[in-house]
């Protein structure tokens, strides 16, 4: 059964730091990873998506990268900025139908 | 383009009560899966429609039943309502296979009392 973990469960840090959020997966065979961003009480947007072929995927500030083999991905956010709070969670699917969630990551970046 | 909607926002139910929720997917896409999460974990999945059939379910009893209709847009009924199933409902919609995005809508948070 794939389990997902994140660490830290939260995280603080002041505006303008750099910071990274880590995935891990116990099982290693995953069609992708994606990376959601959920605020309070809201649905999920999708911010990257990682195939198991790739090794990292950037948009704008962001970051992911992705070692199948270890189990484990991360979400580098560069310069961070106060509109960056919100929890973070990444998702394994290893095919077309369910995606696997971690508990996400409580990211409060302070002005 | 017009994205995932889901509709009602909010919805409270007694315990033993029914409940529908509904999810229209994004132009195109022909998939729609259904997540339950609660309060500060991370989404769970329930099962997915392609095609109006049920395409794969997760742990959840059979209380819990679906419907796709041929535009593509799904039902979530619950039956039997329990304290525990209080908790936001997620709808997500993509186009068929392995490798492509779902996109999420917003949600239903649905308390039962």
């Amino acid at each position: 059964k794939q389990e997902v973990t994140q660490i830290p469960a939260a995280l603080s840090v002041p505006e303008g730091e750099n910071l990274v959020l880590n995935c891990s997966f116990t099982d290693s065979a995953i069609y992708n990873l994606q990376w959601f961003r959920q605020d309070p009480g809201k649905g999920l947007t999708s911010l990257l998506l990682i195939q198991s072929s790739q090794r990292e995927q950037t948009s704008g500030r962001l970051n992911a990268s992705l070692d199948k083999s270890s189990g484990r991905s991360t979400l580098y956010i560069a310069a961070s900025q106060p509109g960056d709070s919100a929890t973070y969670l990444c998702a394994v699917s290893k095919g077309a139908q369910k995606l696997v969630f971690g508990q996400g990551t409580r990211l409060t970046i302070n002005p | 383009e017009t994205g995932v909607t889901q509709s009602p926002t909010h919805l409270i139910k007694t315990r033993g009560q029914q409940v529908t929720l509904r999810c229209s997917s994004q132009s195109g896409h022909n998939t729609v899966s259904w997540y339950q999460q609660a309060l500060g974990q991370g989404p769970q999945f329930i099962f997915q429609y392609y095609r109006e059939e049920e395409n794969g379910r997760g742990n959840f009893p059979p209380r819990f039943s679906g419907l796709q209709f041929p535009n593509y847009s799904s039902e979530l009924n619950v039956n039997a309502l329990e304290l525990d199933d209080s908790a936001l409902y997620l709808c997500a919609s993509s186009f068929y296979g392995s490798g492509n995005t779902q996109y999420f809508g917003p949600g239903t948070r649905l308390t039962v009392l």
